[in-house]
């Protein structure tokens, strides 16, 4: 299965734009890279999700390698708000034609005032 | 719309005892997933659901069990309970799985005595 590493934990100041960056080394042609937030004790939250181009939405960006072994969420003004742990996904597309979601150890954002 | 709703939101158990949780989806969502979430292991795959079939299973003993029903609502259950199974157990749903983003609900907190 594909795994995913990333740093354990960053610290990012108010208003600056955070980066965090994840390993998928394993990657498959067919696996996308879904990023998610969890803020504590809640279910994860979606950020954004690709597959080799890189993609922006209200929330983020997403920049994936040319060669899809690492990815990097940019959260371009971050808040106090989006102090969290985030969760770099690879979706596996399985034999039996259904996704199993491969789920990484977190980095825990923190961002200061 | 409503979210994925989890009940009961905190559960308290011994060791020994068995504990069933509840997860509704999304209206219109068929696929339903079960993860264990734990501060040393982080999320683990349990298993999915899909039209009341179990399509995925993750490497959890047998004492894990789920089931889907034909309104797509989804109960897991975990006999003889063991200290080890304190976690957050987190559900999420999907229109059919098929590499769609994932909705959580904001999980049962289980604690086992």
């Amino acid at each position: 299965d594909a795994k995913t590493t990333q740093p354990p934990s960053m610290d990012c100041a108010e208003g600056r734009a955070a980066n965090l960056p994840c390993n998928h080394s394993t990657i498959s042609g067919n696996e996308y890279v879904y990023w998610y937030r969890q803020i504590h004790s809640q279910g994860p939250q979606y950020i954004i999700h690709g597959l080799k181009n890189n993609e922006t939405n209200e929330m983020a960006s997403l920049i994936i390698t040319e060669d899809r072994k690492s990815s990097t969420l940019i959260l371009p003004h971050a808040t106090l708000r989006d102090t969290a742990v985030y969760y770099c996904i690879v979706s596996r597309y399985t034999t039996s034609g259904t996704y199993k979601y491969i789920f990484g150890t977190g980095t825990r954002l923190k961002v200061l005032a | 719309k409503a979210g994925v709703t989890q009940t009961p939101r905190y559960l308290i158990k011994t060791r020994g005892q068995q504990v069933t949780l509840s997860c509704s989806p999304i209206s219109g969502h068929r696929s339903v997933s079960w993860y264990q979430q734990t501060p040393g292991q982080g999320l683990q795959f349990l298993f999915e659901y899909f039209s009341e079939t179990q399509r995925n299973k993750g490497n959890f003993p047998g004492r894990f069990s789920g089931r889907q029903f034909s309104n797509s609502r989804s109960e897991m259950n975990v006999s003889t309970l063991e200290l080890g199974d304190s976690a957050l157990y987190l559900c999420a749903s999907t229109l059919t799985g098929g590499g769609q983003k994932l909705f959580f609900g904001s999980g049962t907190q289980l604690s086992v005595l």
